[in-house]
Protein backbone atom coordinates (compact mmCIF):
# COMPACT_ATOMS: atom_id res chain seq x y z
CA UNK A 1 0.00 0.00 0.00
CA UNK A 2 1.40 3.50 -0.80
CA UNK A 3 2.26 5.76 1.94
CA UNK A 4 0.83 9.42 1.98
CA UNK A 5 2.89 11.62 -1.11
CA UNK A 6 4.37 14.62 -0.44
CA UNK A 7 5.74 17.21 -2.64
CA UNK A 8 8.51 19.22 -2.95
CA UNK A 9 11.06 17.90 0.17
CA UNK A 10 12.49 21.28 0.03
CA UNK A 11 12.16 24.58 -0.74
CA UNK A 12 13.64 27.65 0.16
CA UNK A 13 12.31 31.02 -0.91
CA UNK A 14 12.55 34.54 -0.04
CA UNK A 15 10.00 36.35 2.12
CA UNK A 16 7.09 38.13 0.43
CA UNK A 17 7.32 35.19 -2.12
CA UNK A 18 4.72 32.55 -2.02
CA UNK A 19 4.87 28.49 -1.82
CA UNK A 20 2.11 26.11 -2.63
CA UNK A 21 2.98 22.27 -1.23
CA UNK A 22 0.88 18.95 -2.46
CA UNK A 23 0.00 16.36 -0.60
CA UNK A 24 -1.78 13.11 -2.01
CA UNK A 25 -3.09 10.92 1.08
CA UNK A 26 -3.31 7.05 1.19
CA UNK A 27 -6.18 5.77 -1.41
CA UNK A 28 -9.36 5.63 0.25
CA UNK A 29 -8.91 7.94 2.98
CA UNK A 30 -11.58 10.34 3.70
CA UNK A 31 -9.45 12.71 6.17
CA UNK A 32 -6.82 14.84 5.25
CA UNK A 33 -5.10 17.07 8.12
CA UNK A 34 -2.10 19.35 7.29
CA UNK A 35 0.16 19.97 10.71
CA UNK A 36 3.45 22.70 10.91
CA UNK A 37 6.24 21.34 12.65
CA UNK A 38 8.60 24.11 13.96
CA UNK A 39 12.27 23.14 14.74
CA UNK A 40 12.05 21.51 18.19
CA UNK A 41 8.83 21.38 18.87
CA UNK A 42 5.90 19.07 17.86
CA UNK A 43 3.52 19.30 14.77
CA UNK A 44 0.75 21.89 15.10
CA UNK A 45 -2.84 21.19 13.50
CA UNK A 46 -3.33 23.62 10.45
CA UNK A 47 -6.53 22.09 8.97
CA UNK A 48 -8.37 19.29 8.68
CA UNK A 49 -10.63 17.76 5.61
CA UNK A 50 -13.13 15.11 5.69
CA UNK A 51 -13.71 14.82 2.22
CA UNK A 52 -13.97 17.82 0.23
CA UNK A 53 -15.21 19.89 3.44
CA UNK A 54 -13.08 21.81 6.02
CA UNK A 55 -13.91 20.16 9.34
CA UNK A 56 -11.39 22.43 11.29
CA UNK A 57 -9.16 25.37 10.10
CA UNK A 58 -9.36 27.03 13.41
CA UNK A 59 -5.47 27.51 13.83
CA UNK A 60 -4.77 27.99 9.95
CA UNK A 61 -3.40 31.98 9.59
CA UNK A 62 -6.31 32.71 7.36
CA UNK A 63 -4.57 36.10 6.39
CA UNK A 64 -1.73 34.34 4.87
CA UNK A 65 -2.29 30.74 4.32
CA UNK A 66 -4.50 28.74 2.32
CA UNK A 67 -5.29 25.11 1.89
CA UNK A 68 -8.06 23.25 -0.34
CA UNK A 69 -8.85 19.72 -1.36
CA UNK A 70 -11.34 20.33 -4.49
CA UNK A 71 -11.82 16.20 -5.24
CA UNK A 72 -11.45 14.99 -1.83
CA UNK A 73 -8.16 13.19 -2.53
CA UNK A 74 -5.08 15.24 -2.89
CA UNK A 75 -4.22 18.82 -1.20
CA UNK A 76 -2.32 21.54 -1.67
CA UNK A 77 -0.91 24.19 0.93
CA UNK A 78 -0.18 27.64 0.08
CA UNK A 79 1.38 30.35 2.02
CA UNK A 80 1.37 33.92 0.21
CA UNK A 81 3.49 36.08 1.06
CA UNK A 82 5.80 34.29 3.04
CA UNK A 83 7.49 35.12 6.30
CA UNK A 84 10.52 34.89 8.56
CA UNK A 85 8.42 32.63 10.97
CA UNK A 86 7.26 30.18 8.25
CA UNK A 87 10.26 28.38 8.16
CA UNK A 88 9.04 25.36 9.38
CA UNK A 89 8.57 21.20 8.22
CA UNK A 90 4.77 20.70 6.63
CA UNK A 91 3.49 17.41 6.96
CA UNK A 92 0.82 15.76 5.40
CA UNK A 93 -0.94 12.86 7.01
CA UNK A 94 -4.35 11.02 6.69
CA UNK A 95 -6.69 8.44 8.37
CA UNK A 96 -9.69 6.13 7.02
CA UNK A 97 -11.85 8.43 9.58
CA UNK A 98 -12.13 11.22 11.79
CA UNK A 99 -9.94 10.32 14.87
CA UNK A 100 -8.40 7.25 13.20
CA UNK A 101 -4.58 6.65 12.77
CA UNK A 102 -3.12 9.12 11.29
CA UNK A 103 -0.45 8.47 8.40
CA UNK A 104 2.07 10.80 7.64
CA UNK A 105 4.38 11.94 4.72
CA UNK A 106 7.84 12.63 4.93
CA UNK A 107 6.93 16.35 4.92
CA UNK A 108 8.32 19.08 3.11
CA UNK A 109 10.85 21.51 4.59
CA UNK A 110 10.08 25.42 4.17
CA UNK A 111 13.15 27.77 4.80
CA UNK A 112 12.50 31.64 4.01
CA UNK A 113 15.12 33.67 3.94
CA UNK B 1 -6.78 24.04 26.80
CA UNK B 2 -4.95 20.70 26.27
CA UNK B 3 -0.68 20.64 26.83
CA UNK B 4 1.04 17.52 26.59
CA UNK B 5 4.50 16.92 27.82
CA UNK B 6 7.21 14.94 27.16
CA UNK B 7 10.14 14.12 29.80
CA UNK B 8 12.62 13.92 29.56
CA UNK B 9 13.77 15.98 26.17
CA UNK B 10 16.50 13.72 25.43
CA UNK B 11 17.80 10.55 26.81
CA UNK B 12 21.28 8.71 25.88
CA UNK B 13 21.03 4.71 27.13
CA UNK B 14 23.49 1.49 26.13
CA UNK B 15 22.29 -1.00 24.18
CA UNK B 16 19.86 -3.60 25.70
CA UNK B 17 18.89 -1.67 28.16
CA UNK B 18 15.23 -1.20 29.29
CA UNK B 19 13.29 2.06 29.60
CA UNK B 20 10.30 4.52 29.74
CA UNK B 21 9.42 7.59 28.62
CA UNK B 22 6.60 9.82 29.75
CA UNK B 23 3.67 11.76 28.34
CA UNK B 24 1.73 14.04 30.39
CA UNK B 25 -1.30 15.80 29.48
CA UNK B 26 -3.77 18.58 31.21
CA UNK B 27 -6.71 17.39 30.10
CA UNK B 28 -8.41 14.00 31.13
CA UNK B 29 -10.98 14.58 28.39
CA UNK B 30 -9.24 12.54 25.99
CA UNK B 31 -10.57 10.48 22.64
CA UNK B 32 -7.30 8.53 22.01
CA UNK B 33 -3.31 9.07 23.17
CA UNK B 34 -0.98 7.88 20.10
CA UNK B 35 2.70 7.41 20.30
CA UNK B 36 4.70 8.08 17.60
CA UNK B 37 8.38 7.83 15.90
CA UNK B 38 10.42 10.66 14.30
CA UNK B 39 13.56 9.99 12.15
CA UNK B 40 15.62 12.84 11.30
CA UNK B 41 14.46 14.59 7.53
CA UNK B 42 10.89 11.94 7.99
CA UNK B 43 7.92 12.24 8.71
CA UNK B 44 6.10 10.48 11.69
CA UNK B 45 5.21 6.61 11.58
CA UNK B 46 2.43 5.58 14.30
CA UNK B 47 3.85 2.93 16.83
CA UNK B 48 0.68 2.43 19.15
CA UNK B 49 -2.88 3.73 19.84
CA UNK B 50 -4.30 3.47 23.00
CA UNK B 51 -8.40 4.42 22.93
CA UNK B 52 -9.19 6.43 25.93
CA UNK B 53 -10.99 3.07 27.04
CA UNK B 54 -8.00 1.03 27.23
CA UNK B 55 -5.09 1.04 29.37
CA UNK B 56 -1.94 -0.37 27.18
CA UNK B 57 -1.56 -1.66 24.13
CA UNK B 58 1.26 -3.69 22.54
CA UNK B 59 3.50 -4.16 19.88
CA UNK B 60 6.51 -6.40 19.80
CA UNK B 61 9.20 -5.22 22.14
CA UNK B 62 7.16 -1.73 22.95
CA UNK B 63 4.22 -1.72 25.26
CA UNK B 64 2.02 1.65 25.61
CA UNK B 65 0.09 2.16 28.91
CA UNK B 66 -2.32 5.11 29.67
CA UNK B 67 -3.77 6.19 32.76
CA UNK B 68 -6.24 8.95 31.89
CA UNK B 69 -7.21 10.17 35.17
CA UNK B 70 -3.72 11.28 36.25
CA UNK B 71 -3.15 12.18 33.09
CA UNK B 72 -0.20 10.12 32.23
CA UNK B 73 0.89 7.79 29.37
CA UNK B 74 3.82 6.14 29.41
CA UNK B 75 6.15 4.09 26.53
CA UNK B 76 8.43 1.09 27.60
CA UNK B 77 11.08 -0.37 25.39
CA UNK B 78 12.88 -3.62 25.87
CA UNK B 79 15.81 -4.72 25.27
CA UNK B 80 16.97 -1.15 23.18
CA UNK B 81 18.47 -1.11 19.45
CA UNK B 82 21.13 1.22 18.11
CA UNK B 83 18.25 0.94 15.32
CA UNK B 84 15.42 2.46 17.92
CA UNK B 85 17.64 5.64 18.34
CA UNK B 86 14.72 8.24 16.83
CA UNK B 87 12.52 11.28 18.22
CA UNK B 88 9.70 9.75 20.04
CA UNK B 89 6.36 11.93 20.05
CA UNK B 90 3.22 11.61 22.13
CA UNK B 91 -0.22 12.96 21.20
CA UNK B 92 -3.62 13.14 22.37
CA UNK B 93 -6.83 13.73 20.23
CA UNK B 94 -9.28 15.83 22.58
CA UNK B 95 -12.89 14.21 23.33
CA UNK B 96 -15.82 17.29 23.03
CA UNK B 97 -18.27 15.63 21.22
CA UNK B 98 -17.14 17.30 17.30
CA UNK B 99 -15.27 15.38 14.70
CA UNK B 100 -12.01 16.69 14.67
CA UNK B 101 -8.86 14.55 14.68
CA UNK B 102 -6.92 17.31 15.85
CA UNK B 103 -3.41 16.02 17.39
CA UNK B 104 -2.02 17.72 19.91
CA UNK B 105 1.37 17.17 20.38
CA UNK B 106 4.64 16.87 23.06
CA UNK B 107 7.76 18.14 22.32
CA UNK B 108 9.15 14.72 21.93
CA UNK B 109 11.45 12.73 23.51
CA UNK B 110 15.39 12.22 21.27
CA UNK B 111 16.30 8.80 22.03
CA UNK B 112 20.16 7.62 21.43
CA UNK B 113 20.88 3.88 22.07
CA UNK B 114 24.01 4.05 21.93
CA UNK B 115 26.12 0.18 20.76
Amino acid sequence: EAGVAQSPRYKIIEKRQSVAFWCNPISGHATLYWYQQILGQGPKLLIQFQNNGVVDDSQLPKDRFSAERLKGVDSTLKIQPAKLEDSAVYLCASSLSERGTQYFGPGTRLTVL
Amino acid sequence: KQEVTQIPAALSVPEGENLVLNCSFTDSAIYNLQWFRQDPGKGLTSLLLIQSSQREQTSGRLNASLDKSSGRSTLYIAASQPGDSATYLCAVIRNYGGSQGNLIFGKGTKLSVKP
